[in-house]
């Protein structure tokens, strides 16, 4: 079955630790994005990468980075200078350069202790 | 500055309601507008809009665009308990390399 996979389904961290969200497709997407999803505010975009080896800034991309070196693969780190990382975070995929239709994996709840 | 506004942000109904949820939007340069259903976790899509008064259907579910008031509605009939999600609705910027604009969402609740 092809699809995104995310792990962990939950996560918890310690304040001034770093954090890796894995996320995987075998849609043989070109696009990746990452999603932060809050209560009362709706979905901001992270980061996304439209090919390998490329990929940039959302609208709330500090405290985050990532990396896209295989086509199947785009995790994200949370850093410690990330002020507030509790939330629930959105992996998704598009088939091609636009981001039209995203498919998304089941999201990753992150909790810091 | 683009925006994505949704109403009402929350509906409870009983099970045979049918319920309209709105979708507005102020986007330059719109390309399409899509719609999403996230029960627990993944949001999942539903329909692509691009053209007006064109409605899309899949089984209890419709939905139209009317691009000249910027606006799309979704029409669930018959609701069942299932229907209870959050429903999603994005717009498409054509310019800004492609970015999705996103709404709050409708949290709908079915009760039996």
């Amino acid at each position: 079955d092809g699809g995104i996979t995310q792990s962990p389904k939950y996560l918890f961290r310690k304040e001034g630790q770093n954090v890796t969200l894995s996320c995987e497709q075998n849609l043989n997407h070109d696009a990746m994005y990452w999603y932060r999803q809050d209560p009362g505010q709706g979905l901001r975009l992270i980061y996304y990468s439209q090919i390998v080896n490329d990929f940039q800034k959302g609208d709330i991309a500090e405290g985050y980075s990532v990396s896209r070196e295989k086509k199947e693969s785009f995790p994200l780190t949370v850093t410690s200078a990330q002020k507030n990382p509790t939330a629930f975070y959105l992996c998704a995929s598009s088939r091609t350069q636009v981001q039209e239709t995203q498919y998304f994996g089941p999201g990753t709840r992150l909790l810091v202790l | 500055e683009d925006k994505v506004v949704q109403s009402p942000l929350s509906l409870v109904v009983h099970e045979g309601d049918t319920v309209t949820l709105n979708c507005s939007y102020e986007v330059t340069n719109f390309r399409s507008l899509l719609w999403y259903k996230q029960e627990k976790k993944a949001p999942t899509f539903l329909f692509m809009l691009t053209s007006s008064g064109i409605e899309k259907k899949s089984g209890r579910l419709s939905s139209i665009l009317d691009k000249k008031e910027l606006f799309s509605i979704l029409n669930i009939t018959a609701t069942q308990t299932g229907d209870s999600a959050i429903y999603l609705c994005a717009v498409v910027n054509a310019g800004n390399n492609r970015k999705l604009i996103w709404g709050l969402g409708t949290s709908l609740a079915v009760n039996p």
